[in-house]
């Protein structure tokens, strides 16, 4: 059984400031990162899928980078804003198909 | 273009009662996945289809879940005689082809069992 972990599970900041959050895995057979961005009433929205140790990803002001041979992936917002606030989720391709293992995700709250 | 679509978005059942969770995926994706959130739980994959390949229904919970997929499109998850512990939302993903493509969800059909 795979063990994606998430930390924090949550976390509140201020509109302007920059946060970080944590996903651990197993680095054993690895496939495939994912971290989605997931607001109440909505679905899931992909942010990043990264495949390679050492892969960094950016997408506006969120970024991303993962390390495959520790087992870790982190995920930046710079200049939180409150539409950032959603439940962010991650989760690990560890087969050949693509089913995803999910972490617990992180809810962040920036308020204004 | 189209997003994946899930129908009902809500859906309110009498325990002991069968319910249908549609889910229809982007247009010429490959592959479909079911997962579910129950509350306080992370989502947890249920079932998986690929092309005309048997699924991998390893992740279903119990035989009262079954689903299937029609003419490579849209799927159905059944749930027959529901149980509370049913109570979840239920997510449909679509993919292109490659395994490590992105996937992409639907809004979700919020299953409550009274």
């Amino acid at each position: 059984i795979l063990n994606v972990e998430q930390s924090p599970q949550s976390l509140h900041v201020q509109e302007g400031d920059s946060t970080n959050f944590t996903c651990s895995f197993p680095s054993s057979n690895f496939y495939a990162l994912h971290w989605y961005r997931w607001e109440t009433a909505k679905s899931p929205e992909a942010l990043f899928v990264m495949t390679l140790n050492g892969d960094e990803k950016k997408k506006g002001r969120i970024s991303a980078t993962l390390n495959t041979k520790e087992g870790y992936s982190y995920l930046y917002i710079k200049g939180s804003q409150p539409e950032d606030s959603a439940t962010y989720l991650c989760a690990l391709g560890g087969t050949s198909y693509g089913k995803l293992t999910f972490g617990q995700g992180t809810i962040l709250t920036v308020h204004p | 273009g189209a997003g994946v679509s899930q129908s009902p978005s809500n859906k309110v059942t009498e325990k002991g009662k069968d319910v249908e969770l549609r889910c229809d995926p982007i247009s010429g994706h490959t592959a479909l996945y079911w997962y579910r959130q129950s509350l306080g739980q992370g989502l947890e994959f249920l079932i998986y289809f690929q092309g005309n390949s048997a699924p991998d229904k390893s992740g279903l919970p119990s035989d009262r879940f079954s689903a299937e997929r029609t003419g490579g499109s849209v799927s159905t998850l059944t749930i027959q005689r529901t149980q509370q512990e049913d109570s979840a939302v239920y997510l449909c993903a679509s993919r292109e082809d490659s395994n490590t493509d992105t996937q992409y969800f639907g809004p979700g059909t919020r299953l409550t069992v009274l």
